[in-house]
């Protein structure tokens, strides 16, 4: 079964720090989305991404979060200056719909701020 | 406000018990429905969706869930759990058409052999 891959599996940083964590995606795939999932809480949504922009993006992805699709395979996820509550999980997803039908996601990758 | 409510936290039960997990949503308009699992240490995966016919809807390894619309319901089911079942389970929603996910706060499902 093809799968979403995402490194590290563990990141760990120390606040003010830039990170950038990487995702590639299912290969056919046009949708792309990140999520994130502090310790004890919901899962939740942070941006989608299509045809190379920004499709939707919450709250909580402010001027800190940014997104890039560098080469055609590789789909990332930038904190420029990190905060200690952004310590979660973090997790890749892709989808070849639009409607979260077929979402496939990564394994994750913890991101601990110190 | 679109939310996912999964009311119970943590569910420890003895293997070939049966297992029910709560999950209501609030959310206007036409809803796609969904029950995804996480092993300890993998990713998530999804065990069923509701989007639309039949309330009843199968999943993956056992599992079955019913849309409830007039409550707001779409639990999940399984008459008897093996140890292999344990895991997080979180219940999901989505409008039609839209593509972001709410979740809810997720389900801890243990099972003593």
């Amino acid at each position: 079964e093809p799968e979403v891959t995402q490194t590290p599996s563990h990141q760990v940083t120390q606040m003010g720090q830039e990170v950038i964590l990487r995702c590639v995606p299912i290969s056919n795939h046009l949708y792309f989305y990140w999520y994130r999932q502090i310790l004890g809480q919901k899962v939740e949504f942070l941006v989608s991404f299509y045809n190379n922009e920004i499709s939707e993006k919450s709250e909580i992805f402010d001027d800190q979060f940014s997104v890039e699709r560098p080469d055609g395979s590789n789909f990332t996820l930038k904190i420029r200056s990190t905060k200690l509550e952004d310590s979660a999980m973090y997790f890749c997803a892709s989808s070849d719909t639009r409607n979260g039908e077929k979402l496939f996601f990564g394994s994750g990758t913890q991101l601990s701020v110190l | 406000a679109q939310s996912v409510s999964q009311h119970n936290h943590h569910v420890i039960l003895s293997e070939a018990a049966s297992l029910e997990l709560g999950c209501n949503y609030s959310y206007g308009g036409t809803v796609n429905l969904f029950w995804y699992v996480q092993y300890p240490g993998q990713h998530l995966q999804l065990l069923l969706k509701y989007f639309s016919g039949d309330p009843l809807v199968k999943g993956i390894k056992g599992f079955e869930a019913e849309f409830i619309k007039s409550k707001f319901s779409f639990n999940l089911r399984k008459p008897s759990v093996q140890w292999s079942d344990t895991a997080e389970y979180f219940c999901a929603a989505t409008n039609f058409g839209n593509e972001k996910l709410t979740f809810g706060t997720g389900t801890r499902l243990t099972i003593i052999p």
